[in-house]
């Protein structure tokens, strides 16, 4: 079966750094997604990985290891408004995006 | 300037009545999803039309039909809700199928059954 594995809640201080861990197993592999989710909206897109390696857009970075199934969301100087679920999700073989339940975040001053 | 338009944003439908959501897109995108969301779970996809061709879940309940009318609009029809239906309901967009474009979502749908 496909699975997508991350933890269900993280918390962290504002101004710091936290790290989301996400790990896959779905039939083919056609890039990984990360959404950003506020509570009771929809998600937004934050980032795309197909390649190994780093992705850095401002605070938020995205990394993916292909051969290991895994992939990590870097959020760098969290600010309150970073409370949120991010939700990695993979694109299989035949481009459907499997969803992960999703990191629910919490931000404390 | 809304991309992905769904209404209503809140529809509170009784146990069995029928129930149709509905969404639009000023993206002119070919593809378009629905999903349904309960709290604290991932989307789960219920059916996407690629331009006007259907593609349904196998595990999608017969209860969801869906129906797009033109590339705009779509529409998500519960024909006999049950309490377990209550969810948000999201529609979203992506110009291809291709995984390097991504997906636009709409703001959803939050369906109470009573």
């Amino acid at each position: 079966g496909q699975n997508i594995d991350q933890p269900t809640e993280m918390t962290a201080t504002e101004g710091a750094i936290v790290q989301i861990n996400c790990t896959y197993q779905t039939s083919g592999f056609n890039g990984l997604f990360w959404y950003q989710q506020h509570a009771g909206e929809a998600p937004t897109f934050l980032s795309y990985n197909v390649l190994d390696g780093l992705e850095e857009k401002g605070r938020f970075s995205s990394f993916l290891s292909r051969s290991k199934g895994y992939s990590y969301l870097l959020l760098k100087e969290l600010q309150m408004k970073d409370s949120a679920s991010y939700l990695c999700a993979v694109m299989d073989s035949n481009y459907q995006l499997i969803w992960g339940a999703g990191t629910k975040l919490i931000i404390k001053p | 300037d809304a991309m992905v338009i769904q209404n209503p944003r809140y529809q509170v439908t009784q146990f069995g009545k029928p129930v149709t959501l509905s969404c639009s897109q000023t993206l002119n995108h070919n593809v378009m999803y629905w999903y349904q969301q309960k709290s604290s779970q991932a989307p789960k996809l219920l059916f996407h039309y690629y331009d006007k061709d259907f593609n349904n879940e196998a595990d999608t309940p017969d209860n969801f039909q869906s129906r797009r009318p033109n590339t705009s609009f779509c529409f998500l029809d519960i024909r006999s809700p049950g309490l377990g239906d209550a969810a948000m309901y999201l529609c979203a967009t992506s110009r291809e199928r291709d995984p390097s474009y991504e997906q636009y979502f709409g703001p959803g749908t939050r369906l109470t059954v009573t």
